[in-house]
This record gives structure tokens, C-alpha cells and sequence, in this order.
């Protein structure tokens, strides 16, 4: 699977948008981006993946380059409950022993503030 | 309601002693994960199943072992063997593990600690 790079941190206002930027640069055709966020001692949380096009669902956005070399999570309207390690993966789509893993890397530590 | 159920919560382990944590879905789903998670790190694959009665071996596998009897259910044991299991444990499902569109759902995890 193709790494990811991702800020260690970021800091968002309540209510304002949060726009959360990984890197994808070696990602293969058949391969999709997946965001996770795990809330300290909780079990990660499966948020939105993409192939190529933007995808949209009740948590958050995905915003995918037309090159698929970077992305971008959007929380629209973030609040204090948002606050968590949110995690950038990409997966393969044909699945071949373990290639169908999930491989976590450290995330980015997400803190939303009053 | 449907999802992923990990007990306990918490568990300690004497030296020596043979654990057995549960982990249970009712999502239908036919793949199964463990994962171990260490303080600050991401989290590493222990073990994984994509159907019932069959099961590989992770990336971290050694030290612990599984079995898949039902297809519900994948309990984790961490032997004797696994000599630093001081760690949160995740377990995961998903419908299946031939598509890459399908995202792994996890429970609430259970931390393990030695006595």
C-alpha cells in the first residue's frame, strides 16, 4: 500500500470548518483513500473513503486531486466532540492475502477549540 | 443495534497466564481484524480471517493466537509467549476483504495490562 504524510497537528475553531490535507503521492490506480479519527481510548471511527471522485456523506467531504496525489478531509462545521487523531490510508482494491489491511500511521492529533 | 462488541473493557494478565479477549459482530460481516495498538503509534495487525474457519497470521502475530468458529466470533488469546502485551487491542470487521470499498467497522477495544 501506498504511504501517507500528514501534519502531526492542527488547530480549528468551533464551528468553523476543518480542512484536514494528506499526501498520497505514490498511490497506485486501484488503490482508495480512506479517513479514520480515533477519540482518546475509543476504537477508530470509520469517517469516508474515495477512489477519484469527492465524496460527500453526513460526517465530512473528501476532496481527492484530479492527479489522486493528495486529499483533503472536510469537516464542515467542526465542534468539541470532533476533536480526535484523524487518520489518512490508502487500500489497495484487489485483495491479495493481507494487501486488504488497514496500516495506521501516526495521524493528525485534530484540536478543536471554543 | 448493529456493530462490533469487545469484552471486557479491561483486562490483567499475571505472568505466565494464557488471556482470551472476546470480540463479537452482528453486522453479517465475513472478515475479521486484530489489531494492537501502543501508546502514540499506529496500529499494527495481529491477525486477520476472511471467512469462517480460516485465519492468517499479521504482521505481529507472534505470541498470540485465534480461531474462527462462528461467524460472529474471533477471540484473540495472548499466550505466555507474548512477552510485552501491555497494549489496547482493536478488533475489526468488514463485509469482506475482496474489495478494496470495503471499510473495516472497529469495536470499543480492550486494554490489557500486566500485573
Amino acid at each position: 500500500d501506498a504511504k501517507t504524510t500528514q501534519p502531526t497537528s492542527m488547530d480549528c475553531a468551533e464551528g468553523r470548518a476543518a480542512n484536514l490535507p494528506c499526501n498520497h503521492s505514490t498511490i497506485s490506480g486501484n488503490e482508495y483513500v480512506y479517513w479514520y479519527r480515533q477519540i482518546h481510548s475509543q476504537g477508530p471511527q470509520y469517517i469516508i473513503h474515495g477512489l477519484k471522485n469527492n465524496e460527500t456523506n453526513e460526517m465530512a467531504s473528501l476532496i481527492i486531486t484530479e492527479d489522486r496525489k493528495s486529499s483533503t478531509l472536510i469537516l464542515p462545521h467542526a465542534t468539541l466532540r470532533d476533536t480526535a487523531v484523524y487518520y489518512c490510508i490508502v487500500r489497495v482494491a484487489g485483495i491479495r492475502g493481507s494487501q486488504g489491511n488497514l496500516i495506521f500511521g501516526k495521524g493528525t492529533k485534530l484540536s478543536v477549540k471554543p | 443495534d448493529g456493530g462490533i462488541t469487545q469484552s471486557p473493557k479491561y483486562l490483567f494478565r499475571k505472568e505466565g497466564q494464557n488471556v482470551t479477549l472476546s470480540c463479537e459482530q452482528n453486522l453479517n460481516h465475513d472478515a475479521m481484524y486484530w489489531y494492537r495498538q501502543d501508546p502514540g503509534q499506529g496500529l499494527r495487525l495481529i491477525y486477520y480471517s476472511q471467512i469462517v474457519n480460516d485465519f492468517q497470521k499479521g504482521d505481529i502475530a507472534e505470541g498470540y493466537s485465534v480461531s474462527r468458529e462462528k461467524k460472529e466470533s474471533f477471540p484473540l488469546t495472548v499466550t505466555s509467549a507474548q512477552k510485552n502485551p501491555t497494549a489496547f487491542y482493536l478488533c475489526a470487521s468488514s463485509y469482506t476483504m475482496r474489495q478494496g470499498n470495503q471499510p473495516q467497522h472497529f469495536g470499543d477495544g480492550t486494554r490489557l495490562s500486566i500485573l
